[in-house]
């Protein structure tokens, strides 16, 4: 199946600084990707739509200014946590559509985001 | 408010034996339904999926039902094995709301024992 690639795996930082993550696909060109958020024992949250060459859309709730989102090219998105703190804590994780069909959304495996 | 809903964080199954993952779901406009499987350090992969207008659908070991009036489907696997030690997400669309967001529960994680 199709490749997707995550960013740093896992980070720690410290309150305050920004954290960008990248999320690749390795083998294919995806004009869509999305960017979920999952807290321990709880479902993955979708955070937004992330489409290449136009603005993200986020989800209800969800901090544009906080969570920047770029996807500047067909097999890179980044997300950006700005100022961090240590409730930004989570999960976070990318998919890439590879055709029109919802089952072929590919997971990366997932960036664990650690704020002291 | 969860829309989709598996009330069992945990399940352990004997090698060989049936397991069974249950999933309910509040939004009645929801018209496919997906199972996800993820190892750990791993993202989620897509396993097997349902049609609304469909109540069973089999790939192998596993079957998908789907009962609408209850707003509940389950996974069956049979035979279990080790390997299909994992989380498993139950996940749902609403294609009136967006074709390609799909909406997840929490998950079960199994645990087959040799």
């Amino acid at each position: 199946g199709a490749v997707v690639s995550q960013h740093p795996s896992r980070v720690i930082c410290k309150s305050g600084t920004s954290v960008k993550i990248e999320c690749r696909s390795l083998d294919f060109q995806a004009t869509t990707m999305f960017w979920y958020r999952q807290f321990p024992k709880q479902s993955l949250m979708l955070m937004a739509t992330s489409n290449e060459g136009s603005k993200a859309t986020y989800e209800q709730g969800v901090e544009k200014d906080k969570f920047l989102i770029n996807h500047a090219s067909l097999t890179l998105s980044t997300l950006t946590v700005t100022s961090a703190h240590p409730e930004d804590s989570s999960f976070y994780i990318c998919s890439a559509l590879t055709g029109a069909r919802v089952e072929t959304q590919y997971f990366g495996p997932g960036t664990r985001l650690l704020v002291l | 408010d969860q829309q989709v809903k598996q009330n069992s964080p945990s399940l352990s199954v004997q090698e060989g034996r049936i397991s069974i993952l249950n999933c309910d779901y509040t939004n009645s406009m929801f018209d496919y339904f997906l199972w996800y499987k993820k190892y750990p350090a791993e993202g989620p992969t897509f396993l097997i999926s349902i049609s609304s207008i469909k109540d069973k659908n089999e790939d192998g070991r596993f079957t998908v039902f789907l009962n609408k009036s209850a707003k509940h489907l389950s996974l069956h696997i049979v035979p279990s094995q080790p390997g299909d030690s994992a989380v498993y997400f139950c996940a749902a669309r609403d294609m009136k709301t967006s074709y390609d967001k799909v909406i997840f529960g929490p998950g079960t994680s199994l645990s087959v024992i040799p």
